[in-house]
């Protein structure tokens, strides 16, 4: 089965960096996802890594490592805007994503 | 469409009524998933649609639960003598194929209320 670990909440400050980590196990890895979720709204796709590395997009950024089972979101230039929840997901049995409770993310001035 | 269509948005319900909740999934995605999310709770999966495949259906939590989807089209997720603890919204996501590896896209949400 598939097991996800974030923290829970993490406060920034406005144009500060910001490191979100996920541990995950499971059987047979296909690839790690990042979605945000704002208060009241659907998740939305951020990332994909499949690959060891850092993956840049913009202001985010995504880093996975398949040997220790570790992902981290990096998001700089923090604004207020990216007060959301990040949710770490990997894919299971049956091509279902299995998600992690999200870790809420405040951005304050 | 555009995107994921869901309806009704919002829904109140008197504890063990019936309720019918639908997904209309972008247009050439073979995949449709169901997940649940309490308040304050991460995402559960409770159903999955792959073509003419037969469904996933393993994270359904009990036998009130089921849903149907007719081909790549929409699907609809019946929750019958609802329970209170069956209040939470209901998240319906599609992907372009049985691999996922492309990311869901999500609805916007059924948030279902039974008091």
């Amino acid at each position: 089965g598939q097991n996800i670990d974030q923290p829970t909440e993490m406060t920034a400050t406005e144009g500060a960096i910001v490191q979100i980590n996920c541990t995950y196990q499971t059987s047979g890895f296909n690839g790690l996802f990042w979605y945000q979720q704002h208060a009241g709204e659907a998740p939305t796709f951020l990332s994909y890594n499949v690959l060891d590395g850092l993956e840049e997009k913009g202001r985010f950024s995504s880093f996975l490592s398949r040997s220790k089972g570790y992902s981290y979101l990096l998001l700089k230039e923090l604004q207020m805007k990216d007060s959301a929840s990040y949710l770490c997901a990997v894919p299971g049995g049956g091509n279902k994503l299995t998600f992690g409770t999200g870790t809420q993310l405040k951005v304050e001035l | 469409g555009a995107g994921v269509s869901q309806s009704p948005s919002n829904k109140v319900t008197e504890k063990g009524k019936d309720v019918e909740l639908r997904c209309d999934p972008i247009s050439g995605h073979t995949a449709l998933y169901w997940y649940r999310q309490r308040l304050g709770q991460g995402l559960e999966f409770l159903i999955y649609f792959q073509g003419n495949s037969a469904p996933d259906k393993s994270g359904l939590p009990s036998d009130r639960f089921s849903a149907e989807r007719t081909g790549e089209s929409v699907s609809t997720l019946t929750i019958q003598r609802t329970q209170q603890e069956d209040s939470a919204v209901y998240l319906c996501a599609s992907s372009v194929d049985n691999t996922g590896l492309d990311g869901y896209t999500f609805g916007s949400g059924t948030r279902l209320t039974v008091v």
